[in-house]
């Protein structure tokens, strides 16, 4: 059973373009969620994070939105730049997890210059 | 502090063998998880530790998987009668506490043939 989904294994999109990469969640008790960027033969490095008390965070060219009725959040990046080609794991936290993060399979983003 | 640092960061061994692999965390992270990622996937929680106590274990982790973390510092994770399915990448992780990001190392690749 799955408690944190990301649909879409990849994405395509143009360089200067916005990406948009969806995760939806089944656990309402989740509070906390993650995006993690993992390139080829490393480990996975912190990307932004959003508190449930929050429907929004920014941090430069990376926002995620949080829709906690459809429990549901997507990570913008604005404008894509190549360097950006990577795994996305979206991660959450809360609900009887410890503060252990779940996690999904991931969407692999490849930015065209 | 260099971050969190794992070794080896590659490991093949034949079916059978035991195998031991290291974490050694940020020095002020009082929490150490393990989790694996196999291809295609997010990674998996196996277990943590808040200092040197185990607080938790996945049912992934099999009786012939042990962790340990004597000293609340380093940790090992040690696999008994490597099986095939036990090929993965195993990654280490260190946070503050619950609900902040965790930082991971690279990963430690295990090919058991």
């Amino acid at each position: 059973d799955q408690q944190v989904k990301q649909n879409s294994p990849s994405l395509s999109v143009q360089e200067g373009r916005i990406s948009i990469l969806n995760c939806d969640y089944t656990n309402s008790m989740f509070d906390y969620f993650l995006w993690y960027k993992k390139y080829p033969a490393e480990g996975p490095t912190f990307l932004i994070s959003i508190s449930s008390i929050k429907d929004k965070n920014e941090d430069g060219r990376f926002t995620v939105f949080l829709n906690k009725s459809a429990k549901h959040l997507s990570l913008h990046i604005v404008p894509s730049q190549p360097g950006d080609s990577a795994v996305y794991f979206c991660a959450a936290s809360g609900g009887g997890s410890q503060g252990n993060l779940i996690f999904g399979k991931g969407t692999k983003l490849s930015v065209k210059p | 502090d260099t971050g969190v640092s794992q070794d080896p960061r590659h490991k093949i061994t034949k079916r059978g063998q035991n195998v031991t692999f290291r974490c050694d965390p940020i020095s002020e992270h009082n929490r150490l998880y393990w989790y694996r990622q196999t291809l295609g996937q997010g990674p998996e929680f196996l277990t943590y530790f808040q200092n040197e106590a185990q607080l938790e274990k996945s049912r992934l982790l099999s009786d012939r998987f042990s962790a340990e973390r004597p000293k609340g510092s380093f940790s090992t994770l040690e696999i008994q009668r490597t099986e095939q399915g036990d090929s993965a990448m195993y990654l280490c992780a260190s946070s503050p506490g619950p609900n902040y990001g965790y930082t991971f190392g690279s990963g430690t690749r295990l090919t058991v043939v």
